[in-house]
């Protein structure tokens, strides 16, 4: 029973590259959720989508970040342009259906490094 | 938004101590409230839940937590605590909805 799987679990970048984070959820779960982790501080929501939808976006810092989550495929992350401030733990989640009181299943992160 | 305060930073414990971790939230609604914890290279994986019910809730691996409205908190706690519980110890909070809110995390250190 493959959990949520994330890839790459380290990723480091030079200022100005792109960096593309992926997250396969667990079978059967149609919702994805990206949260961010700030060095000392707790996880943040960025995004929420579902099969080819972009449900809620409202934490996405609104340059330079973008998601999808194609029918076939895991869910992208994409950040444009990196600057030292994105390094950071980037957290996928996926639930079954709308997770208001589902439990949300999380990858064990992608710890972004921005030279 | 919601806001997750984390009393502790980071707690070192002996074995069969007893652990007391605290977390506030700001909202004053009708909140879940979920405990999660991260062990060495591992995934965030749930420890308990609170939706409704019994503000007294039991979770995995002899955890419990009680959400007190009154004082908008949901402390964790285990009377008798191993060298592997040794992790990172996340708070959150959602409205009903699917955004979760995170405390900043407790590392607890529990030596053997």
């Amino acid at each position: 029973n493959a959990g949520v799987m994330q890839n790459p679990r380290h990723l480091v970048r030079r200022r100005g590259q792109e960096a593309r984070l992926r997250c396969s959820p667990m079978k059967g779960h149609s919702h994805v959720y990206w949260y961010r982790q700030l060095p000392e501080e707790g996880l943040k929501f960025m995004v929420y989508l579902q099969k080819e939808n972009i449900i809620d976006e409202s934490g996405m810092p609104k340059e330079r970040f973008s998601a999808e989550f194609p029918k076939e495929g895991p869910s992208i992350l994409r950040i444009q342009q990196v600057v030292r401030g994105d390094s950071a733990a980037y957290f996928c989640a996926s639930s079954p259906g709308l997770a208001g009181g589902n439990e949300q299943f999380f990858g064990p992160g992608t710890r972004l490094t921005v030279l | 938004a919601q806001s997750v305060s984390q009393h502790n930073h980071h707690v070192i414990l002996s074995e069969a101590a007893s652990l007391e971790l605290g977390c506030n939230y700001s909202y004053g609604g009708t909140v879940n409230l979920f405990w999660y914890v991260q062990y060495p290279g591992q995934h965030l994986q749930l420890l308990l839940k609170y939706f409704s019910g019994d503000p007294l809730v039991k979770g995995i691996k002899g955890f419990e937590a009680e959400f007190i409205k009154s004082k908008f908190s949901f402390n964790l706690r285990k009377p008798s605590v191993q060298w592997s519980d040794t992790a990172e110890y996340f708070c959150a909070v959602n409205e009903g909805d699917y955004k979760l809110s995170f405390g900043a995390g407790t590392t607890v250190t529990v030596r053997a």
